[in-house]
């Protein structure tokens, strides 16, 4: 069974400035299975990234995935108001396909 | 557009059962790959279950599996989760969320809450 962690739990920034997520694995994501979903309160989860760097339909190019193995990374380049928000990392590799515990990104 | 609808939700006592329902519309549920994600008060996400596309075979979180079954009606274009023997901890809003793909989720409905309480 794979456990994801996601740091830092919170991450504080301005409006503009740039949002750097980690997701470890507890053993490596076969063929880099690593999605990232952005949720806001009172909302469903929104997909992302997918396999690892792949940017979903209508997602902005302020948003990139990286990484394989057992780390990754989710970049948000020039935060927006939009993007404050609750980030979790899955990896749908193999079952159980986890989530992380999520990063919150708010407003400092 | 793309339509995903869960209902079934409510109040039930510890012990009891509840069928959750996701409807859907305007894609081709058929080829799509569902699952079935809870979050509970004031927590993360937690993956519950999985449906391959035709129905083949699916996968269980441990604490849902032996008490939770995943299944579909492509027919009607509507998956299910039947829940019995519930506990207090499966209290959380339950939602359904797809691909077509390899099994991220691309499409989500609004989540239906599910409340288990005496």
């Amino acid at each position: 069974e794979i456990v994801l962690t996601q740091s830092p739990g919170t991450l504080s920034l301005s409006p503009g400035e740039r949002a750097t997520l980690s997701c470890r694995a507890s053993q490596s994501v076969s063929s880099s299975y690593l999605a990232w979903y952005q949720q806001k309160p009172g909302q469903a989860p929104r997909l992302l990234i997918y396999g690892a760097s792949s940017r979903a339909t209508g997602i902005p190019d302020r948003f990139s995935g990286s990484g394989s193995g057992t780390d990754f990374t989710l970049t948000i380049n020039r935060l927006e108001p939009e993007d404050f928000a609750v980030y979790y990392c899955q990896q749908y590799g193999s079952s159980p396909f986890a989530f992380g515990p999520g990063t919150k990104v708010d407003i400092k | 557009q793309v339509q995903l609808v869960e209902s079934g939700g409510g109040v039930v006592q510890p012990g009891g059962s509840l069928r959750l329902s996701c409807a859907t519309s305007g894609f081709t549920f058929s080829s799509y790959a569902m699952h079935w994600v809870r979050q509970a008060p004031g927590k993360g996400l937690e993956w519950v279950a999985f449906i391959r596309y035709d129905g083949s075979y699916n996968y269980y979180a441990d604490s849902v599996r032996g008490r939770f079954t995943i299944s579909r009606d492509n027919s009607k274009n509507t998956l299910y989760l039947l829940m019995n023997s519930l506990r207090a901890e499966d209290t959380a809003v339950y939602y359904c969320g797809g691909t077509r793909g390899y099994y991220y989720m691309d499409v989500w409905g609004k989540g239906t809450t599910v409340t288990v309480s005496s």
